[in-house]
C-alpha cells in the first residue's frame, strides 16, 4: 500500500539559509499535518491543511510557512534557519481531519550547522 | 488544556513476555481519540492502535491491545509475547474531537522499551 512520501530524507543547511521540505500524502488523503521532533523530544504539531486550506496552527515560528497544493502535496518552507531548527520533521496524512487513521511519513532529518 | 502523560521513561521486558506501557490523559472533551505509535531507532513513526472515546470495547491489533479505562483517563498499551523487534520508543497521543475537528495530535513524552533475549 502507498505510504506518505517525504523528501528529502536528510538535509544539511547552514545558519540563516532556507530549506523546503516536501510531503506527498497517501492517495485520496486530503488532510496533511506537519510535526517537528527535536532530539529526545516528542513530536510537536506545527500546522495542518484540509482541502488546501490551513486548518490549524501550532507552535510554528513566523520564519516557517507552509501550503498545500492542488494535488494535495504540501511544502514546509523554512527561512533564516537557526541551530535550534535541527530536528526530525514529520508529515502525516489522513482522509479528512476526523479520520482516526493518521499515517506518518518517514520524516526529514534537518541538520543546521 | 489537553495533556498526555507517560510516566515510564524506560522499560525492560524479557522476550516472549507481556509488557504494559502506561498512558494517562487529560481533556475536557467528551469526544476524543487515543493513539499509540512506535518509533524505532530508524526514526519512522509507525501507527499501532487507536481507541475512540465512545468505543465500548478495548481496541486490539494483533499482539497490541489498548487497556482503556475512561473513568481513570488511562489508555495503556499492552504488548503480548514481546519480540526483539519491539525494542523502540513508544508514544501515546490524543486527538480531541471538538477542537474544530482539525485532527492534530498531542503526544506524550514517550517510553523506551527494550526487549531482552
Amino acid at each position: 500500500a502507498a505510504g506518505v512520501i517525504q523528501s528529502p530524507r536528510h538535509l544539511i543547511k547552514e545558519k540563516r539559509e532556507t530549506a523546503t521540505l516536501k510531503c506527498y500524502p497517501i492517495p485520496r488523503h486530503d488532510t496533511v499535518y506537519w510535526y517537528q521532533q527535536g532530539p529526545g523530544q516528542d513530536p510537536q504539531f506545527l500546522i495542518s491543511f484540509y482541502e488546501k486550506m490551513q486548518s490549524d496552527k501550532g507552535s510554528i515560528p513566523d520564519r516557517f510557512s507552509a501550503q498545500q497544493f492542488s494535488d494535495y502535496h504540501s511544502e514546509l518552507n523554512m527561512s533564516s534557519l537557526e541551530l535550534g531548527d535541527s530536528a526530525l520533521y514529520f508529515c502525516a496524512s489522513s482522509l479528512q481531519p476526523a479520520s482516526y487513521e493518521q499515517y506518518f511519513g518517514p520524516g526529514t532529518r534537518l541538520t543546521v550547522t | 488544556a489537553q495533556k498526555i502523560t507517560q510516566t515510564q521513561p524506560g522499560m525492560f521486558v524479557q522476550e516472549k513476555e507481556a509488557v504494559t506501557l502506561d498512558c494517562t490523559y487529560d481533556t475536557s472533551d467528551q469526544s476524543y481519540g487515543l493513539f499509540w505509535y512506535k518509533q524505532p531507532s530508524s526514526g519512522e513513526m509507525i501507527f499501532l492502535i487507536y481507541q475512540g472515546s465512545y468505543d465500548e470495547q478495548n481496541a486490539t491489533e494483533g499482539r497490541y491491545s489498548l487497556n482503556f479505562q475512561k473513568a481513570r483517563k488511562s489508555a495503556n498499551l499492552v504488548i503480548s509475547a514481546s519480540q526483539l523487534g519491539d525494542s523502540a520508543m513508544y508514544f501515546c497521543a490524543m486527538r480531541e474531537g471538538s477542537s474544530g475537528n482539525t485532527g492534530k495530535l498531542i503526544f506524550g513524552q514517550g517510553t523506551t522499551l527494550q526487549v531482552k533475549p
